[in-house]
């Protein structure tokens, strides 16, 4: 049982280009999260998706779009990558039954420098 | 706004002795509080949560936590530190009424041997 994976794990990018990251996660959680890490300011949530076929913005959602188009996966996108989105991205799920008591289940990280 | 704060940076504590990380809280309603852990490169790990009950939580690893509600705070205790416990500890509180988690900004934990 894999749970949540991301890929890729390391990516460089120059500023300007675009890419995806993918999250892909084995145990059929109905939500799932995208959030950033950088240091002294713990995780901000990005994105999040309580459903197939749904998304929402959360805390920093400027630069970044997603999509829900499977249950299993949530795709982050970098439209135009810019320095300040050099970070290290996380994704979680969590099951949608037992509602707000339930943890959340986290992938190791993409780490992502933008030069 | 809800909001969930960690004031230490970092904690050093000597291996054998007993340790505390401080979180504080601020929601509107009932608390769903949380505590994860970070190794190096990892993901974050779920170590325990209060919901209702009793106001101390066991969770893995040996770790506890302790609810206050007179003083918001939902402090990690453990009674006996390991070099291995070494890691990066967050808070989290679900958003009120909503589907997100609000993370503190984490707490550096450093075991000495």
């Amino acid at each position: 049982n894999a749970g949540v994976t991301q890929t890729p794990k390391f990516r460089v990018l120059k500023t300007g280009q675009s890419m995806t990251l993918l999250c892909a996660q084995d145990m059929n959680h109905e939500y799932m999260y995208w959030y950033r890490q950088d240091p002294g300011m713990g995780l901000r949530l990005i994105h999040y998706s309580v459903g197939e076929g749904t998304t929402a913005k959360g805390e920093v959602p400027d630069g970044y779009n997603v999509s829900r188009l499977k249950k299993q996966n949530f795709l982050l996108g970098l439209e135009s990558a810019a320095p300040s989105q050099t970070s290290v991205y996380f994704c979680a799920s969590s099951p949608g039954t037992g509602g707000f008591n339930q943890p959340q289940h986290f992938g190791d990280g993409t780490r992502l420098s933008i030069l | 706004a809800q909001s969930v704060a960690q004031p230490e940076d970092q904690v050093n504590v000597a291996e054998g002795n007993p340790l505390t990380v401080k979180c504080t809280y601020s929601v509107s309603g009932n608390p769903y509080l949380f505590w994860y852990v970070q190794y190096p490169n990892r993901g974050l790990q779920f170590l325990l949560k209060y919901i209702t009950g009793d106001n101390l939580v066991k969770g893995s690893y040996g770790f506890e936590a302790e609810f206050n509600k007179s003083q918001t705070s939902f402090h990690l205790k453990k009674p006996s530190a390991l070099v291995s416990d070494s890691a990066l500890y967050f808070c989290a509180v679900r958003d009120t009424g909503t589907y997100k988690y609000i993370f503190g900004t984490g707490t550096r934990l450093k075991v000495l041997a």
